[in-house]
């Protein structure tokens, strides 16, 4: 059975901290996409990164930062210098490719970022 | 350009009543999917489109949820005798490319069945 989990409900941190939003997934498939997702308060569902299995390079994006590693079925987000604006819910997902790319999501994690 | 939208935006039912909740996914895109999220939880898949084809229903709860795309753009979600733990929010998302592309996502219709 495919699965994604978020540990973590909700963290809170202060302005400029660091932040590692975890996201552990099950697959059996060899060739599958994992995504990241923002839900601000507004409730619409922002896409940030897709990587696919065959692609274990970390990327980096601005003050976002994502580490894929298989061995661990991992695929953990980190934002740098946290700021209020990114108090959000955020959610990891994962496809299959021969399943015409439904997403299954994880159950997200509420971040809340105080100044 | 425009993203996806959807509408009614809040939806009100009684219970037992019927309700269609609409979704203009983003120009061009030949791929459509509607989740169902419930309060506190993760975007759960419904059904699929590719063009007018409904390819994969497999996530609709019951026999009341039907969804249909006829000419391949605008969707429709209806669902029929509405209950109460049908209450949540509703997400229309569409996409360039169904295997690898990133699915663009409405603002969702939020149902509450009373």
């Amino acid at each position: 059975a495919q699965k994604v989990t978020q540990a973590q409900t909700e963290i809170s941190v202060v302005e400029k901290e660091d932040v590692t939003l975890d996201c552990v997934y099950e697959t059996r498939d060899t060739t599958y996409y994992l995504f990241w997702y923002k839900q601000p308060p507004s409730g619409e569902l922002v896409f940030l990164i897709r990587r696919n299995s065959f692609d274990e390079q970390n990327e980096i994006s601005g003050r976002y930062s994502w580490n894929f590693q298989k061995s661990t079925s991992s695929f953990n987000f980190t934002i740098t210098a946290s700021q209020v604006v990114d108090s959000a819910v955020y959610f990891c997902a994962l496809s299959r490719s021969n399943q015409g790319g439904k997403l299954i999501f994880g159950q997200g994690t509420e971040l809340s970022v105080k100044p | 350009g425009a993203g996806v939208s959807q509408s009614p935006r809040y939806k009100v039912a009684k219970r037992g009543q019927d309700v269609a909740l609409r979704c203009d996914p983003i120009s061009g895109h030949v791929s459509l999917f509607w989740y169902q999220q419930a309060l506190g939880q993760g975007p759960e898949f419904l059904t699929y489109f590719q063009n007018e084809a409904q390819l994969d229903k497999s996530g609709l709860p019951s026999d009341r949820f039907f969804a249909e795309r006829p000419e391949g753009s605008v969707s429709t979600l209806k669902i029929q005798r509405t209950q109460q733990e049908d209450s949540a929010v509703y997400l229309c998302a569409s996409s360039s490319d169904r295997l690898r592309g990133e699915q663009y996502f409405g603002p969702g219709t939020r149902l509450t069945v009373t």
